[in-house]
């Protein structure tokens, strides 16, 4: 067990670029999940997946925002045409299917948009 | 909808004091309610956990009671050390089984030698 894991661990990117975010799930958990986390504040819940269906979606996941898990495995969280306000640490989590599973995080994405 | 409300910090203690982290929440049903740690640096790490009323979660001589009448998980130590500064954030997830962790902002705490 590897634990979640995610890549790259920080980016510095100028407003407006375009980012991508990969997360590897612990390998037998079919729940997969984004959330973004600033600093002094508790996670924000933006999507999650089981298996490769997108379940749901946070209001707070605009339509610059964009998330895919082609195949149940791994998954990508895009940011088009970054904002200084999307600078955060975006976390993945992974989870077996059932009510009161644990969720296991990695250890995040920091993004800082400048 | 779902919500968690945990004491503001920061919280400073000296070295075998004693700890209690303030949370109460608001949610449908029966929600699970955990406890979820962040050393500096590091992701979010499970603490403890508690799935049904009168529960209590434990580790790492942490506890937290799962209290229905109150609506509270209130995180406990009965001696703190150096090695548990760190931010401390309480969660719930919905009965359904089918909704996403809903967390609060997080308690930091340092504790003193």
């Amino acid at each position: 067990d590897t634990g979640v894991s995610q890549d790259p661990r920080h980016k510095i990117t100028k407003r407006g670029q375009n980012v991508t975010f990969r997360c590897d799930p612990i390998s037998e958990h079919n729940r997969l999940y984004w959330y973004r986390q600033t600093l002094g504040q508790g996670p924000e819940f933006l999507t999650y997946f089981q298996n490769e269906a997108q379940l749901e979606k946070s209001r707070l996941l605009s339509d610059r925002f964009s998330a895919e898990r082609p195949k149940g495995s791994f998954s990508t969280l895009e940011i088009q045409r970054t904002e200084q306000g999307d600078s955060a640490m975006y976390l993945c989590a992974s989870s077996p299917e059932g009510v009161s599973a644990t969720i296991y995080f990695g250890e995040g994405s920091w993004l800082t948009v400048v | 909808g779902n919500s968690v409300t945990q004491m503001e910090g920061p919280v400073t203690l000296s070295e075998e004091a004693f700890l209690t982290i303030n949370c109460t929440y608001t949610a449908t049903g029966y929600p699970s309610l955990f406890w979820y740690v962040q050393y500096p640096g590091e992701g979010l790490q499970l603490l403890l956990k508690a799935t049904k009323a009168d529960d209590k979660g434990s580790n790492k001589g942490f506890e937290a009671t799962y209290r229905k009448e109150t609506t509270s998980f209130h995180l406990e130590k009965g001696s703190v050390q150096v090695s548990d500064s760190a931010v401390y954030f309480c969660a719930l997830s919905g009965s359904s089984g089918n909704t996403p962790l809903v967390f609060g902002k997080g308690t930091r705490l340092s504790v003193i030698a």
